[in-house]
């Protein structure tokens, strides 16, 4: 079945500055890649998400970058916020497969 | 709130016992997945429906664990003879089937306890 792996697992950054999570995959037929924000003791959201047949999209100071051939893709924050500070699960799934196969997470903490 | 709710939020109960959880989708969703996530971990896929078709289950869920959506709405997750390692989040979330985007949409979750 499909792993994905996140990294790094914690990230503190001070507020302004950019921050960025990488995640990988391993099976090449996934083709939808979520990302989630998880505040303590919350529901996981959903923040943005990318198909395959994408290599970038961008929602306000958010985005995420998508590379097939190397079987990753990343989240990018512009001028983080305090309220910015959770933890992030990328995901991954196929069409017809709809399990989603989320990473470990990564926590950030956003430094006011 | 049109969101996916889930009752109840927290369950404490002894080992050995019974549990019965709850999810209502976001109503024009047809599919209802669950999941179950410990501390430090991502959501783990537990099963999935399709209106009231159980189409996939995890191989590592435990013939303990039984869900059901009967008219296509509402889904129970059942476990039977809790065990301590059966402590956890469980939630449940729902998306529409729309081509190949998958965004599925969580509830609060229910957090059991098993002592």
């Amino acid at each position: 079945g499909e792993n994905v792996e996140q990294h790094p697992s914690t990230l503190s950054v001070q507020e302004g500055d950019s921050a960025v999570i990488k995640c990988t995959y391993s099976d090449s037929a996934s083709n939808y890649f979520p990302w989630y924000k998880q505040e303590l003791g919350k529901r996981p959201q959903l923040i943005i998400d990318i198909r395959s047949n994408v290599g970038e999209k961008k929602d306000q100071r958010i985005a995420v970058t998508l590379n097939k051939t190397a079987k990753h893709f990343s989240l990018h924050i512009t001028e983080t916020q305090p309220e910015d500070s959770a933890v992030y699960f990328c995901a991954a799934s196929s069409h017809g497969n709809n399990r989603l196969a989320f990473g470990k997470g990564n926590q950030v903490v956003v430094i006011p | 709130d049109t969101g996916v709710s889930q009752d109840p939020r927290h369950k404490i109960t002894k080992r050995g016992q019974n549990v019965t959880f709850r999810c209502d989708p976001i109503s024009e969703h047809n599919r209802l997945y669950w999941y179950r996530q410990t501390l430090g971990q991502g959501p783990e896929f537990l099963t999935y429906f399709q209106n009231e078709a159980q189409l996939e289950k995890s191989r590592l869920l435990s013939d303990r664990f039984s869900a059901e959506r009967p008219k296509g709405s509402f889904s129970t997750l059942e476990i039977q003879r809790t065990e301590q390692g059966d402590s956890a989040m469980y939630l449940c979330a729902s998306s529409l089937e729309a081509g190949a985007r998958n965004e599925q949409f969580f509830g609060p979750g229910t957090r059991l306890t098993v002592l």
